[in-house]
This record gives C-alpha cells, structure tokens and sequence, in this order.
C-alpha cells in the first residue's frame, strides 16, 4: 500500500526567505507524485505534479519540487515566500499506472505554512 | 467557468440523523471523487464516479454511506444515522477524463455531527 509522509507540521518563514517542505513516500514501482495548496476555506489547488522523465519539475506560484527515487522523496521548494503563500501544502501519491485500482490519490497529513511579515 | 461547487458549506446534524453532501463538477466534467478529511489527517479516498456508475468504492465505509451520480443534477454522497465519527470536511473533486492528475476540488462541506 502506498502511503505519504510530510513531517513537518508547522513550519513559519520570514517573508522573502526561502522554503522547503518534505514529503517522502512508500511505493512499490515509480509513482505518479503531487502537491497542492489549500487557503483557509478554500478547496485544494494543484500547484506541480511529476509523472516521468526530468525529476525537477516547476509549479505555478513559483513552487518546484524535485523527485529523489533513492530517497523517496518529492520536496517542494519556493526561493523567496510572500505572504500570500501562507496555506497548508498536502504532498500526495498515486498509483503510476492506469486502470483499476488506480484512480485514488493518497495525501499526507499537510504541512502547515505560516509567514511573519 | 464556475469551478467545482460543493453545499452545503456547513452542515450540522445531531447523532442518528441523515447527513446529505451534493457536488456539482465543473461543466464538461463526467468524472466525480468524494475524498474526507477528518482533524489533523490528510484526504482520504472515498468512492469515484462516473455518470450513473460507481467505478471505485474501495474507500467507503461499509455501512451507512452511499454515493450516487446520477445522469442528470449533482452528485450525492448520504450518510445515515450520523455518528460523531463523521464529524469532518468532505471535499469532493472532478475531472474532465477521469485521470488523478486533472482533479478540480470544491471547497469542501464541513460536517458536525452533535
């Protein structure tokens, strides 16, 4: 079964710093990796997904994440936070191939962004 | 282009009652997936649906839960006799081919169960 772990709960940055939030998975064969965005009362947003091919991929928002297979990792990246950015990130896992059993993704518990001024 | 719309917003029910969630897709979305999201956990796969058929229920708790998407009007997703258990926030998502990296989701309906 495939599962996801982000473990940071809570994170806070000063605005214009740097961002990294973690996220490693468990899955058998390669993985179909996302991660989206949810604002306050808001739905979830896609912000970048990785299927295949280059293992640095760049999101919408300025956010880019890269796909480490030895270390099962997806962590997502932003060079300089705005405050807008302040949302809970959920990193999530789907099955890499298409057909029955796959159409479910699996998320993590979501990493909680907070930005001082 | 109206996204995807989800009502109630909130919705109270006291223990034993029916709770009913709709979903609308967006326009030209056939493809409906309910996830829940209980405190401090991530989304959890529910059931995923295409038009008048139940394609993957493996998320569904066995009893008192139910999902439908019928030809015509919203998706529904009943749960009966609510327990304080089903107090969470149920997102529901669509997508215009039914593959996972398309997902649109709604806003969410926030279920408390008194």
């Amino acid at each position: 079964a495939q599962s996801v772990t982000q473990p940071d709960i809570h994170i806070t940055v000063s605005e214009g710093a740097s961002l990294e939030l973690r996220c490693n998975y468990s899955y058998g064969a390669t993985p179909y990796l996302f991660w989206y965005v949810q604002s306050p009362g808001q739905g979830l947003q896609l912000l970048l997904k990785y299927f295949s091919g280059d293992t640095l991929v760049q999101g919408i928002k300025g956010f880019e994440a890269e796909f480490k297979r030895s270390q099962s990792s997806f962590n997502l990246r932003k060079p300089s936070v705005h405050w807008s950015d302040a949302a809970e990130y959920f990193c999530a896992v789907g099955a890499g191939y298409s057909g029955a059993g796959s159409y479910q993704l699996t998320f993590g518990k979501g990493t909680k962004l907070s930005v001082i001024p | 282009n109206a996204g995807v719309m989800q009502n109630p917003r909130h919705l109270v029910r006291r223990r034993g009652q029916e709770a009913r969630l709709r979903c609308s897709p967006m326009k030209g979305h056939s493809h409906v997936y309910w996830y829940r999201q209980l405190p401090e956990e991530g989304l959890k796969f529910m059931v995923y649906l295409q038009k008048e058929n139940i394609i993957d229920e493996s998320g569904m708790p066995k009893e008192r839960f139910s999902a439908e998407f019928p030809k015509e009007g919203p998706s529904i997703l009943r749960i009966q006799q609510v327990v304080r258990g089903d107090s969470a926030a149920y997102f529901c998502a669509s997508s215009p081919t039914g593959m996972r990296e398309k997902l649109f989701f709604g806003s969410g309906t926030q279920l408390s169960v008194l």
